[in-house]
């Protein structure tokens, strides 16, 4: 089983600060997909990076795929109280069975809280 | 865009007794659903496959006799906690995704077992 791991696993911060967050693995992924989850609310999906060296924009978030579909980080800029949240990355499942790109496996997520 | 509707938000329940927990999906066709398991603070971890029209498939370690689930038809699937004791007291997803596009989750269940 492909595993993903996640750092930091909490960053604290002040509004208008940078952060990046990184998932890295030894195994090669087909795409790596980043997700944003409120307490109480299902995983909420921000981005898909499929291409090795993809660099994807969504307005302050940066994401990047290695160049070898092994790792990718998440880079938020000027961070604002509303980027608080568990961030998680997530890739194709795989086993000995083969890959279902139904099932994802998550990296242990990073708990951000941005200070105003 | 999809939706992946889960029921209910919340429960609580008594030590021994069972939990049905229904994920459907509003606006399409879903032969296969998939249900994590998260603790406070942690990530989603997989337990279980639900196909329609045919048996569940567990990923390792969950017990198939412990979390009943039954996909009968293409939008409802069905997790049902069964003899629940504290220690299952955790916070389930469901998710589904149309044909293959992206996944959706629906808004998950907190149970807590008293």
């Amino acid at each position: 089983t492909q595993l993903l791991e996640q750092s930091p696993q909490f960053l604290s911060i002040q509004e208008g600060e940078n952060l990046t967050v990184y998932c890295n693995s030894s195994s090669v992924f087909s795409s790596l997909q980043w997700y944003r989850q409120e307490p109480g609310e299902g995983p909420v999906l921000l981005v898909t990076v499929v291409t090795g060296g993809e660099v994807k924009k969504l307005k302050r978030l940066t994401f990047q795929f290695g160049d070898a579909r092994k790792d990718s980080s998440l880079h938020i800029t000027a961070a604002q109280t509303g980027d608080t949240g568990l961030y998680l990355c997530a890739g194709p499942f795989s086993n000995a069975g083969g890959t279902s790109y139904g099932k994802l496996t998550f990296g242990q997520g990073t708990i951000l809280t941005v200070h105003p | 865009g999809a939706v992946v509707s889960q029921h209910p938000s919340r429960v609580i329940c008594k030590s021994g007794t069972s939990v049905k927990i229904e994920c459907r999906s509003l606006d399409f066709q879903a032969t296969t659903m998939f249900w994590y398991r998260q603790f406070p603070k942690q990530s989603l971890m997989l337990m279980a496959t639900s196909n329609e029209g045919s048996k569940a498939t567990y990923e390792q370690g969950v017990e198939k006799d412990k979390f009943l689930i039954n996909h009968a038809s293409l939008t409802l699937s069905t997790l049902t906690v069964t003899s629940a004791h504290p220690e299952d007291s955790s916070f389930y997803i469901c998710s589904a995704r149309p044909g293959y596009e992206k996944l959706f989750f629906g808004s998950g269940t907190q149970l807590s077992v008293l």
